[in-house]
């Protein structure tokens, strides 16, 4: 069965340090990655996503992350975290075969001014 | 607002009693998906529907808990006799196709006293 494991369960960070986010899954088959946030009192929202072609994405508000299928990763990146980046950061995996997607457990990121 | 809506946003309910919570989609998207969320845990895949057809089930999914999209717009889970570990927070998303890109509601919670 898929399974999505995320090392940090809260991270600590001041203003202006670089950020790195681990994520595993476990599953052979062809996957689409995913990061959603959620930032404190809203609903959870796409920030990046990994379908296939270039292994570095782009998402909002200077996000990126790497899919490294060697290592069954999609580590979540931002070179400069802001206070305003304090949230719950979830990677999700999705087989390309069925349609119920996994969350891992979820890092809680707090940036300290 | 256009996005995914879900009602209401918090039931505090004894045990023992069935609770119903509703979900509007955003009106052009074809699949529409519950997941239950814990405390310190990811969201957890409960069902899934392709317009009114519900085509999966998690194993997580109990007899007590029943899922309809009776026209293929709206669904509503209701949970019959509820239990202590119901507790949650029940999540509703929708998407366009299978592209795996979901908009989240921004839940309900339920409380079973």
């Amino acid at each position: 069965a898929q399974s999505v494991s995320q090392h940090n369960h809260h991270v600590i960070l001041s203003e202006a340090a670089s950020l790195e986010l681990g994520c595993n899954y476990s599953y052979g088959g062809t996957v689409n990655l995913f990061w959603y946030v959620q930032y404190p009192g809203q609903h959870l929202q796409l920030l990046l996503k990994y379908f296939s072609g270039d292994p570095l994405v782009k998402g909002i508000k200077g996000f990126e992350a790497e899919f490294i299928k060697s290592k069954f990763s999609f580590n979540l990146r931002k070179p400069s975290v802001q206070w305003s980046d304090t949230a719950e950061y979830f990677c999700a995996v999705k087989s390309y075969n069925n349609n119920d997607m996994r969350f891992g457990a979820g890092t809680r990121l707090t940036v300290k001014p | 607002d256009t996005g995914v809506s879900q009602d209401p946003r918090h039931k505090i309910t004894k045990r023992g009693q069935n609770v119903t919570f509703r979900c509007d989609p955003i009106s052009e998207h074809n699949r529409l998906y519950w997941y239950r969320q814990t405390l310190g845990q990811g969201p957890e895949f409960l069902t899934y529907f392709q317009n009114e057809a519900q085509l999966e089930k998690s194993r997580l999914l109990s007899d007590r808990f029943s899922a309809e999209r009776p026209k293929g717009s709206f669904s509503t889970l209701e949970i019959q006799r509820t239990e202590q570990g119901d507790s949650a927070m029940y999540l509703c998303a929708s998407s366009l196709g299978s592209t795996g890109e979901l908009f989240f509601g921004e839940g309900s919670r339920l409380t079973v006293l």
